[in-house]
């Protein structure tokens, strides 16, 4: 079954400044790549995802890059606010949903 | 509003306890899984179900069972509770479409405590 894999566990950004986080996935039919937020106290919401055809999708401050050769993809935040404060999880969905372990990104201010 | 829904939000049990969590959506979406969460830790698969009559374990072991026997209610039971069954568990929904996998929605939680 496919295997997800999240770093970093934690990361602290100052206002700003810009966060990256990383996922690896194992399975290589895997053909689609959401990005979740969960802040504190409400259930995770799909904030972007892209599917293989495409190796980056962006919305605003918010952006995904996917390389599929090395099974990754990364969420990228430009400018944080202290609203991007959160836990933020990535999934590989096959037939289930599985997700990565969670980062949680502090923003400084 | 279609959404998913989850009952009890809140509850307190004693240990040896039966107990039931329930999900229903009004999205029409035929996945369905549950998911035990400690506060902003990791999310564990505990069940989830591709339609009516269909479930399958998660990753997660668990001593706990659901049933699928309409589209829209996916109920959790717990035969006996344990303090180790003390956290959150979340509801999510998905659609079947033209693609493999969509987005999945999550229900508000039912945050659970094993005294």
């Amino acid at each position: 079954g496919e295997n997800v894999e999240q770093h970093p566990s934690t990361l602290s950004v100052q206002e700003g400044d810009s966060a990256v986080i990383k996922c690896t996935y194992s399975d290589s039919a895997s053909n689609y790549f959401p990005w979740y937020k969960q802040e504190l106290g409400k259930r995770p919401q799909l904030i972007i995802d892209i599917r293989s055809n495409v190796g980056e999708k962006k919305d605003q401050r918010i952006a995904v890059t996917l390389n599929k050769t090395a099974k990754h993809f990364s969420l990228h935040i430009t400018e944080t606010q202290p609203e991007d404060s959160a836990v933020y999880f990535c999934a590989a969905p096959d037939d289930k949903i599985i997700f990565g372990k969670g980062t949680r990104l502090h923003i400084l201010p | 509003e279609a959404d998913i829904y989850q009952t009890p939000r809140y509850l307190v049990i004693g240990t040896g306890k039966k107990i039931t969590l329930e999900c229903s959506q009004t999205m029409g979406h035929d996945k369905m899984y549950w998911y035990q969460q400690d506060p902003g830790m990791e999310l564990h698969l505990i069940h989830y179900s591709y339609g009516v009559n269909s479930t399958e374990k998660g990753d997660l072991s668990s001593e706990s069972t659901v049933s699928r026997i309409r589209t829209e209610h996916f109920p959790l039971t717990l035969e006996s509770a344990r303090p180790s069954h003390t956290s959150q568990y979340l509801c999510a929904s998905s659609s079947i479409s033209s693609f493999p996998n969509t987005e999945a929605f999550f229900g508000q939680g039912t945050r659970l405590t094993v005294v």
